[in-house]
């Protein structure tokens, strides 16, 4: 069973400072996706990520992905306060499936 | 029209109501889903549908009816549900199905609340 786990759960951080949600799946998949999500809202599309080695970057957020590994990262730099959201990598598992994970809640203050 | 619409964006209902929820979108994709959210958990998927017709059903309640009356549309109904239903149901789409997932697109979502 593919299982996908995030870590932290929650991250509390200060403005201008810099971190790394980490999202680590069961099986294998050379499929990543990286989704955000504000409270009471829907999810929008940050980063798919197709290959090993695989690195995007958006602002200040850079995915990457290691299959070998089964690993993925989001690394948030010089935080900002309309960066505090939760944040989703899920998994395609088959061919119709995405296997989300268990996010990650950002705050950032001042 | 790059964009998944979900009607109505809040629902409140009785146990003893049939309700139903809807999803569309006009981007051509092939292959629509519906999720469940429940607060601060990750989406949770229920149905899948795939040129039209349902291919995967995650061991989902019967009072949960999915419906897909052609490739733009996609329906759930409601009857004789719980409050532990009580969730945001978010549709998505993706242009094709089979092979490698393409990016999901999801839809606003629908706040259901069962009173």
């Amino acid at each position: 069973e593919l299982k996908v786990e995030q870590n932290p759960l929650f991250l509390s951080m200060q403005e201008g400072k810099n971190y790394t949600i980490y999202c680590n799946y069961s099986t294998t998949s050379d499929r990543l996706y990286w989704y955000r999500q504000d409270p009471g809202k829907s999810l929008e599309s940050l980063f798919v990520l197709l290959s090993n080695g695989a690195v995007k970057q958006e602002g200040r957020l850079m995915a990457s992905l290691d299959t070998k590994a089964r690993l993925s990262t989001l690394h948030i730099t010089a935080a900002v306060h309309d960066l505090s959201a939760t944040y989703f990598c899920a998994v395609a598992r088959n061919t119709d499936k995405l296997i989300f994970g268990t996010g990650t809640r950002l705050q950032v203050f001042p | 029209d790059t964009e998944v619409t979900q009607t109505p964006k809040h629902l409140v209902m009785g146990m003893t109501n049939k309700k139903s929820l809807k999803c569309e979108q006009h981007m051509g994709h092939r292959a629509m889903y519906w999720y469940k959210q429940k607060a601060k958990k990750p989406p949770e998927l229920m149905f899948v549908y795939s040129y039209e017709k349902l291919s995967i059903n995650e061991s989902v309640p019967s009072r949960f009816s999915p419906e897909c009356p052609n490739s733009s549309l996609l329906n759930l109904h409601l009857h004789a549900l719980q409050p532990e239903d009580s969730a945001l149901y978010l549709c998505a789409s993706t242009p094709s199905a089979g092979g490698a997932l393409p990016e999901q697109y999801f839809g606003p979502g629908t706040r259901l609340t069962v009173t």
